[in-house]
């Protein structure tokens, strides 16, 4: 059975204080591995995908990376605007446009 | 260029009622689905389409009907409402990129429905 774990459940960073977000994953062949945004009361935002072990992506303060086990979200020097939930997730066994999502870290950053 | 929009945001029903969310997109993507957010819990696939006519279920599809009768619009049908299905609702719509999708989904803003 697919798996997607987040950690932490929060983080609550100090304005320029960099860190990172880790997703988890067991899937029988990974087809790709997504990262979002989500905002309250919006609909989750796409960052990035990911697929094989070694890829990275990068977008302004944030940069995702991929092992064969898990993903990291890196945020360097982060701004109040960088206060989100970031989910990530992975295609669901339904179909590879249908998604798995874990249940997020919800960010802080402190000016 | 609207995207992904549902409706209504909110939505207050008695437990019984019925009640139809509305989704629509302007992209001309292929694939759409409904997801639900809990608190706690990971968005969960309720049903999806992969193009006009054909609809499926996904991981929770009890007490929820689906039909896609044009590309554009997905709506989401709750038969009888019951307070298990107090929820945050999405709609998402993506293109088709076979077993490797290139690109995420694009996700309405969401209809907060309270069943009481």
């Amino acid at each position: 059975e697919d798996q997607v774990t987040q950690s932490p459940e929060a983080l609550r960073l100090q304005e320029g204080e960099s860190s990172s977000l880790n997703c988890s994953y067991t899937v029988s062949g990974l087809r790709g591995l997504f990262w979002y945004r989500q905002d309250p009361g919006k609909g989750p935002e796409f960052l990035f995908t990911l697929y094989s072990a070694g890829e990275e992506k990068e977008k302004e303060r944030l940069k995702a990376t991929l092992t064969k086990k898990e993903s990291f979200l890196h945020i360097t020097a982060p701004k109040p605007e960088d206060s989100a939930t970031y989910l990530c997730a992975v295609p669901h066994q339904t179909g590879a446009n249908n998604l798995f999502f874990g249940t997020g870290t919800r960010l802080t950053v402190i000016p | 260029n609207a995207g992904v929009t549902q409706t209504p945001k909110f939505q207050v029903l008695k437990t019984g009622q019925s009640m139809t969310l509305q989704c629509a997109q302007d992209m001309n993507h292929e694939y759409m689905s409904w997801y639900r957010q809990d608190p706690g819990m990971g968005l969960r696939l309720i049903h999806y389409s992969v193009g006009a006519g054909i609809t499926d279920q996904g991981e929770v599809p009890n007490g929820y009907n689906v039909s896609r009768s044009t590309t554009e619009d997905f709506p989401l049908r709750l038969l009888s409402a019951a307070p298990s299905q107090t929820s945050v609702y999405f709609c998402a719509s993506s293109p088709y990129s076979g077993n490797f999708p290139t690109v995420g989904a694009f996700f309405g803003q969401g209809t907060r429905l309270t069943v009481v």
